[in-house]
């Protein structure tokens, strides 16, 4: 099994600030097939990111992806208000597919 | 629009069982991989059950192989989950998910509420 960890796992800043978040895979993702998700207070979570690196339709192009192997990022060039949210990363590769334990992203 | 419609969640005894359903439309069920993603208070994600476009195979994580079946049926665009001998640690909200192995989690049900109490 594939164990995905997130760091931090709780990153604070300010509307229009820059926000790195990374995912860590204990083996290599099977041809990239890694993803992101954003789940706000009481939603179901939403497919941002696959591939890595391709952006899901309709999100906004501030989110992006990156990495290969083991090492993944997200990264939102200027936080909006709505961008405050927990985030998954997920690994869709191999079997079992596995989530990391989620980066929350708050107001500062 | 790609849909998904969860329900049959509830309060149900430890031991007892329960039979969630999803019903898809906006996109070719029977071409898809389907998946059961549930997520308990407060803590993260888990797939706990998958199933292939045509039935052909089956996943079920170690925490719920032999408790749980999954099963769909491509005339109706519906996905279920039987779950029998529920434990406290299967309280969560279960979503029905478009995805499995090496294909895009894209679409997520709203999600139904199952808690395990007495």
């Amino acid at each position: 099994e594939i164990v995905l960890t997130q760091s931090p796992g709780t990153l604070c800043l300010s509307p229009g600030e820059r926000a790195t978040l990374s995912c860590r895979a204990s083996q290599s993702v099977s041809s990239n097939y890694l993803g992101w998700f954003q789940q706000r207070p009481g939603q179901a979570p939403r497919l941002l990111i696959y591939g890595a690196s391709s952006r899901a339709t309709g999100i906004p192009d501030r989110f992006s992806g990156s990495g290969s192997g083991t090492d993944f990022t997200l990264t939102i060039s200027r936080l909006e208000p709505e961008d405050f949210a927990v985030y998954y990363c997920q690994q869709y590769g191999s079997s079992p597919v596995t989530f990391g334990g989620g980066t929350k992203v708050e107001i500062k | 629009e790609v849909q998904l419609l969860e329900s049959g969640g509830g309060l149900v005894q430890p031991g007892g069982s329960l039979r969630l359903s999803c019903v898809a439309s906006g996109f070719t069920f029977s071409s898809y991989t389907m998946s059961w993603v549930r997520q308990a208070p407060g803590k993260g994600l888990e797939r706990v059950s998958g199933i292939t476009d045509n039935s052909g195979d089956t996943y079920y994580a170690d925490s719920v192989k032999g408790r749980f079946t999954i099963s769909r049926d491509n005339f109706k665009n519906t996905l279920s989950l039987q779950m029998s001998s529920l434990r406290a640690e299967d309280t969560a909200v279960y979503y029905c998910v478009k995805g499995g192995t090496r294909e895009t989690f894209d679409h997520w049900g709203q999600g139904t509420l199952v808690t395990v109490s007495s």
